[in-house]
């Protein structure tokens, strides 16, 4: 199912220091995981993906981390830059050209 | 990466206006479109699936005779806000999924078409 919240959790770190993000998913059949940048007025992009079949997955400063048994997701930025700043979404899908759920976002904030 | 390119990225139009958002795979053939809408400081919603040269499938809730969308090529859809009103003011985003060669279920994403209707 899809999870839409109506307003969103904002994450206030140092720069420098390490941001994680996480995200509850609901559809225990979703196969396919991603996480997204979206910064004001721009659409989303892409920062890291994930298959069901795996449980972490790093790409350079950030980490993705499945836990399917309790249906959740993280993301993980190391060494946080203001340039950070943004709303981050993951989004899922079963796969194929099935369209992507998104979850309810959360806005990091990045403190110089 | 693949691009998706949406046009234009900022209208403004009376009410009771047509508004149309295009939104083109330009690098890549799109087989299928996905069309969202997002409020402010809201999650992204889908509105519609758009497959190449067949009927776009509308999420319910979502007036398909409001959205008009058409995917008539594999690089081309639009979507069209038929007599727009205030409350369909809002920033629709189109992303776009190839074929082989692109990773199951990665999407590419247009800029946005922010939409204010007076």
């Amino acid at each position: 199912g899809e999870s839409v919240g109506l307003h969103l959790p904002t994450l206030s770190v140092q720069e420098g220091d390490n941001s994680i993000i996480n995200c509850a998913y609901s559809n225990s059949a979703s196969d396919y995981f991603i996480w997204y940048k979206q910064e004001s007025g721009k659409g989303p992009q892409f920062i890291i993906d994930i298959r069901s079949n795996m449980d972490k997955r790093q790409g350079q400063r950030v980490t993705v981390l499945l836990n399917k048994t309790v249906k959740h997701l993280s993301l993980q930025i190391a060494a946080t830059q203001p340039g950070d700043s943004a709303v981050y979404f993951c989004a899922e899908n079963m796969g194929g050209n099935t369209p992507l759920v998104f979850g309810k976002g959360t806005r990091l904030s990045v403190i110089a | 990466g693949a691009v998706v390119s949406q046009h234009p990225s900022w209208v403004i139009c009376k009410s009771g206006t047509s508004v149309k958002i295009e939104c083109r795979s330009l690098d890549f053939q799109a087989t299928t479109m996905f069309w969202y809408r997002q409020f402010p400081k809201q999650s992204l919603m889908l509105m519609a699936t758009s497959n190449e040269g067949s009927k776009a499938t509308y999420e319910q809730g979502v007036e398909k005779d409001k959205f008009l969308i058409n995917h008539a090529s594999l690089t081309l859809s639009t979507l069209t806000v038929t007599s727009a009103h205030p409350e369909d003011s809002s920033f629709y985003i189109c992303s776009a999924s190839g074929t082989s060669g692109f990773w199951t279920g990665e999407l590419f994403f247009g800029e946005g078409s922010r939409l204010t209707v007076l």
